[in-house]
């Protein structure tokens, strides 16, 4: 039971180039996050998926879209990256979209934008 | 707007002394209150939460934490903190749905 994983870990990228970030749980869990991590700031929530075939737009959504392929995965893509997206990005999940829930969180990705 | 505050940003305390770290919450109504740590180059790990009832609870790692509706507070506590408690402390609350709202965080730094 691996809980959440993400890929890659780290990520350099330079302005204008695209990349997708990989976010699966193996918990069976309904709900799942995107959130970006910079110094000072906390954790700012990005886009989520309260189910399967739903997203929705979290506090800072601009310059990202997301997929939610199936129950496991979500993903999160920077279609022209810019610095300002230079961040730890994590994703969570939880067993339902109900404020009870407890959110997993995987290890991160570590994206320096150039 | 709703949010959550940590005042504190550093706090280091020798090994063995207690613990306390702020957080303070503005919402319409009692939101659900989660301590979440995060050990360097790690993901985030839930220590303690509170949905309602004894405003004590009780986490992992001898972690508690007490809400006070008066004060709009959900103190986290350790009675004698390790080497292995320094780490960044983050709450966070929700007032409705699944959309976390966390607070800036605080680096404890523990001294031998």
């Amino acid at each position: 039971n691996a809980g959440v994983t993400q890929t890659p870990k780290f990520q350099v990228l330079k302005t204008g180039q695209s990349m997708t970030l990989q976010c699966a749980q193996d918990m069976n869990h309904n709900s799942m996050y995107w959130y970006r991590q910079d110094p000072g700031m906390g954790l700012r929530l990005i886009y989520y998926s309260a189910s399967e075939g739903t997203t929705d737009k979290g506090e800072v959504p601009n310059g990202y879209n997301v997929s939610r392929l199936n129950k496991r995965e979500f993903s999160l893509r920077l279609e022209s990256a810019a610095p300002s997206q230079t961040s730890v990005y994590f994703c969570a999940s939880s067993g339902s979209s109900g404020r009870r829930d407890e959110q997993f969180f995987g290890p991160g990705t570590r994206l320096t934008v150039l | 707007a709703q949010s959550v505050t940590q005042p504190d940003i550093h706090i280091t305390v020798s090994e063995g002394a207690s613990l306390e770290l702020r957080c303070n919450y503005s919402y319409g109504a009692t939101p659900y209150l989660f301590w979440y740590v995060q050990s360097p180059g790690q993901g985030l790990q839930l220590l303690l939460k509170y949905f309602s009832g004894d405003t004590l609870v009780q986490g992992i790692k001898g972690f508690e934490a007490e809400f006070k509706r008066s004060q709009s507070s959900f103190n986290l506590r350790k009675p004698s903190v390790h080497w292995s408690d320094a780490a960044e402390y983050f709450c966070a609350a929700t007032g409705g749905g699944n959309k976390l709202t966390f607070g800036t965080g605080t680096q404890l730094k523990v001294e031998l």
